[in-house]
């Protein structure tokens, strides 16, 4: 079975500073893997997605991810953080053919002026 | 374009008493999934539609949770009787369902979601 694991539960960064945001995934085919941001109440909006192209994916707001196959990575960085970007971020995996998201726990982000 | 329409927004019941949550997908979106999301969590899928069809019910709790696409379209979950476990966000999604059945690669746009709190 998949799995995604996101170290740390909260991370801050100071406004300005490089956001750097930890996924690991667990997965025995080749996997599609997710970034989502979570505003407060509010549902998730897609940030960016690896579909198995480019192993550095854009996606929107200034963020990107870097597909590591042999670290099983799937980090999510941005170089510079703005007040904006706070919110709660899940890295998820695509299970099987019929598009079920498997989701981490959860990277709360804080960022300090 | 609308997106994923959800109501309520916000629910509060007592114990034992059913709820029941709607969700309105984006037009012309064949796959329709809800999913439950607990504090501090991130969500877990309940049970997926390809337009009218349960194609994944595997993690609904029959015995008390059922959903519904009547049409393919909107959808229904209902919880009977609630608990007090049964707090949390139920979130709904739709994506396009590309031909041939393969969705793994497709992109979910997720409503706002409907707090309960089960009292």
């Amino acid at each position: 079975a998949q799995s995604v694991t996101q170290l740390g539960s909260h991370v801050s960064v100071s406004e300005g500073a490089l956001v750097l945001l930890r996924c690991n995934y667990s997965s025995s085919v080749p996997p599609y893997l997710f970034w989502y941001v979570q505003y407060p109440n509010q549902g998730l909006q897609l940030l960016l997605k690896y579909t198995s192209a480019a192993t550095l994916v854009k996606g929107i707001n200034g963020f990107e991810a870097e597909f590591k196959k042999s670290e099983t990575s799937f980090h999510l960085t941005k170089p510079s953080a703005h007040m904006s970007d706070a919110a709660e971020y899940f890295c998820a995996v695509s299970e099987g053919q019929g598009g079920k998201l498997i989701f981490g726990q959860g990277t709360e982000l804080s960022v300090k002026p | 374009e609308a997106g994923v329409v959800q109501s309520p927004r916000y629910k509060i019941i007592e114990k034992k008493q059913p709820v029941a949550f709607w969700c309105n997908p984006i037009s012309g979106h064949n796959t329709l999934y809800w999913y439950l999301q607990n504090l501090g969590q991130g969500p877990e899928l309940l049970i997926r539609y390809e337009n009218e069809e349960a194609v994944d019910d595997s993690q609904l709790p029959k015995d008390r949770f059922s959903a519904e696409r009547l049409k393919g379209v909107d959808s229904t979950l209902k919880i009977q009787p609630a608990e007090l476990g049964d707090s949390a966000v139920y979130l709904c999604a739709s994506s396009p369902g590309l031909a041939g059945g393969l969705t793994s690669t497709d992109t979910q746009y997720f409503g706002p979601g409907t707090r309960l709190t089960v009292l």
